[in-house]
């Protein structure tokens, strides 16, 4: 069964703290895509990458940076947590439009999520 | 993009048809209409999508209006597994990113 696998389900990590948020696909996929949800706010864009070594900033990318070293593996950093950065924060993945069987489209995998707390 | 306005909330009674209608209005000509699902503590589960035509797969239906201008997603039998936060999503093929708004809460009741 295809993933998009989150490195850890739970975390809770103290303000100034470096934070490291893993995500591993296993579908070949080029994109890959960083949201944070929160209650009343939805899914939020934070950065998302096309490529291997590339990145762009979503919506929200302020606190945050990325790192795209391999097609596969896309992390998400934060240099040194908030307790505003306490979040669900969920990796997605997709080929891009024209590849795969979602034709011109463009569908999305998702991780199961990372509850990260910042005390 | 075009935005969707979908209604909060919906209630379905269990072995029913579930049709939670999408709005999208200044939906243009090559925006596709995703559907996607989140039940509670999980990732977002993708449902479906289509640009002009009607869509089946074995999940769900998707029928889009003739002006495009709106759209409804069918559960043709719900199940309370079926419970979960449901997002309708128009945007261009031609971009990665999807920008999910606030979705349509499911209740399927027994």
């Amino acid at each position: 069964d295809v993933k998009v696998t989150q490195s850890s389900r739970y975390l809770v990590k103290r303000t100034g703290e470096k934070v490291f948020l893993e995500c591993v696909q296993d579908m070949d996929h080029e994109n890959m895509f960083w949201y944070r949800q929160d209650p009343g706010l939805g899914l939020r864009l934070i950065y998302f990458s096309y490529d291997v070594k590339m990145k762009e900033k979503g919506d929200i990318p302020e606190g945050y940076s990325v790192s795209r070293e391999k097609k596969e593996r896309f992390s998400l950093i934060l240099e040194s947590a908030s307790t505003n950065q306490t979040s669900m924060y969920l990796c997605a993945s997709s080929f891009p439009p024209g590849r795969g069987r979602s034709s011109g489209a463009n569908v999305l995998t998702f991780g199961a999520g990372s509850r990260l707390t910042v005390l | 993009d075009a935005k969707t306005t979908q209604p909060p909330s919906m209630d379905c009674a269990e072995g029913r048809a579930a049709n939670l209608p999408c709005n999208h209005s200044t939906i243009s000509g090559n925006e596709y209409v995703y559907w996607y699902r989140q039940i509670h503590s999980q990732g977002p589960q993708y449902i479906i999508h289509g640009l002009k035509n009607n869509e089946t797969n074995e999940m769900a239906s998707l029928i889009i209006t003739e002006d495009r201008k709106s759209s409804t997603l069918i559960l043709p039998h719900a199940t309370l597994r079926d419970t979960a936060v449901y997002y309708c999503i128009a945007r261009s093929g031609n971009t990665g990113k999807l920008i999910f708004g606030q979705g349509t809460t499911l209740q399927v009741k027994p």
